[in-house]
This record gives structure tokens, sequence and C-alpha cells, in this order.
């Protein structure tokens, strides 16, 4: 079975621009979640998607949003870049929610 | 409110010594409990997860876990450290639905 692909692997991004990320899950999984991951914060819930319905939401802006379709591949937007945003992005495909994640090696976006 | 705690930010121990990363976590249900091994600038690998049945879990790479419940913990262990265990190491609590929580990780340095 193919793993968790994300695209692009590496992202220069000016502030104010949008960016937009891009997860396939593990087939057959129906769960993608998000995590941002920075030096400072570790390893931060985005939001979790099942069956194309957000399910969890972590505690960021609105700027940071997400989309699931229905052959389970998911999106991620970031409206209006801030320096801070520069992170490791990273897309985690489950069988169910909860159960164990199968993590792609991630999307940096670095923000100037 | 779930929560998983990994009292050590980082742990330095000799090539051959043996190996012990704590994990305490707070779940209101019976959880799932997950430790996940990331090398730099790339994902989360699973090394092992426990559900239910035998406390004592088996993973990859050598790497076993003990659940105890009176203690709230999950602690990795492995017998003898080979250079190539030098990563950062991710205790992860989850189930019943709810979104996958992680612990704010442990490095470990592995000396010669």
């Amino acid at each position: 079975k193919a793993g968790v692909t994300q695209t692009p692997r590496y992202l220069i991004k000016t502030r104010g621009q949008q960016v937009t990320l891009s997860c396939s899950p593990i087939s057959g999984h129906r769960s993608v979640s998000w995590y941002q991951q920075t030096p400072g914060q570790g390893l931060q819930f985005l939001f979790e998607y099942f069956s194309e319905t957000q399910r969890n939401k972590g505690n960021f802006p609105g700027r940071f949003s997400g989309r699931q379709f229905s052959n389970s591949r998911s999106e991620m937007n970031v409206s209006t870049l801030e320096l801070g945003d520069s992170a490791l992005y990273l897309c985690a495909s489950s069988p169910g929610a909860g159960t164990e994640a199968f993590f792609g090696q991630g999307t940096r976006l670095t923000v100037v | 409110a779930q929560s998983v705690t990994q009292p050590d930010i980082h742990i330095t121990v000799s090539e051959g010594a043996s190996l012990e990363l704590r994990c305490n976590y707070s779940y209101g249900a019976t959880p799932y409990l997950f430790w996940y091994v990331q090398s730099p600038g790339q994902g989360l690998q699973l090394l092992l997860k426990y559900f239910s049945g035998d406390t004592l879990v088996q993973g990859i790479k050598g790497f076993e876990a003990e659940f105890k419940r009176s203690q709230s913990s999950f602690n990795l262990r492995k017998p003898s450290v080979h250079w190539s265990d030098a990563a950062e190491y991710f205790c992860a609590v989850g189930g019943g639905g709810f979104k996958t929580i992680f612990g704010a990780g442990t490095r470990l340095f592995v000396k010669a």
C-alpha cells in the first residue's frame, strides 16, 4: 500500500499570501488529520476530517481551514500568511478517528 | 480534559545501554495509546500501540511499552540502544472518536 503523500514538500511564501497544502491518505482510510509542528510549540493539532466532515478542530485562527474530498484526499489552506506560520505541516491518515495515525513526510512552509 | 505529559525534554544514553522514556496521560475513557518516532525533517512513524489486552506491547525496532492503568502511564523501553535510535519520540493518546493528542516529545541523544 502506498503511504500518505503530501505535496509540495517545501514551500516559500511571502507574508500576506495564501497557501494550499495537499494530502493523499492511505487507500481505504477515511480520517485525515493535520498538525503544525514548530520548535517552540511542538506538535499542535489543526483539524480532523472524516468522510468529508470536520469532526475535530484545534485552537487555530480562522485563517487556517481545510476540507476533505469524496476520495478522502484533503487540503488545508492558510490565508494572509504570517511569519509565525512557518512550520512543518504534517498530515496523518487513520482507519478511524483516534486510532493509529500514519503520517506523511510533511510540507515545510517558510514565510518570508 | 485529555492530556499527555512527557516529563523529559531530552535524554542522553550510551550506545548499548537500556532506555526508558516516560509518558503519563489523562483521559476520561479507556485510552488508545501510541508511541511514535520522528527523525529530523521527517514525519512520525508508529512504533507501537495499545488498544486492549496484554499490557506489555511489542513494537518495531526492538521497542516495547507497558500500560499501567493505576499510574496512568505508558512508558517506552528498549533493552539496548543503537546509535540509529537517536530521534524524537512522541507519546499519544486517542480513542472513542476523539482526536489523538500528542505529548511534547522527548529527544533522545545516543553517546558512542
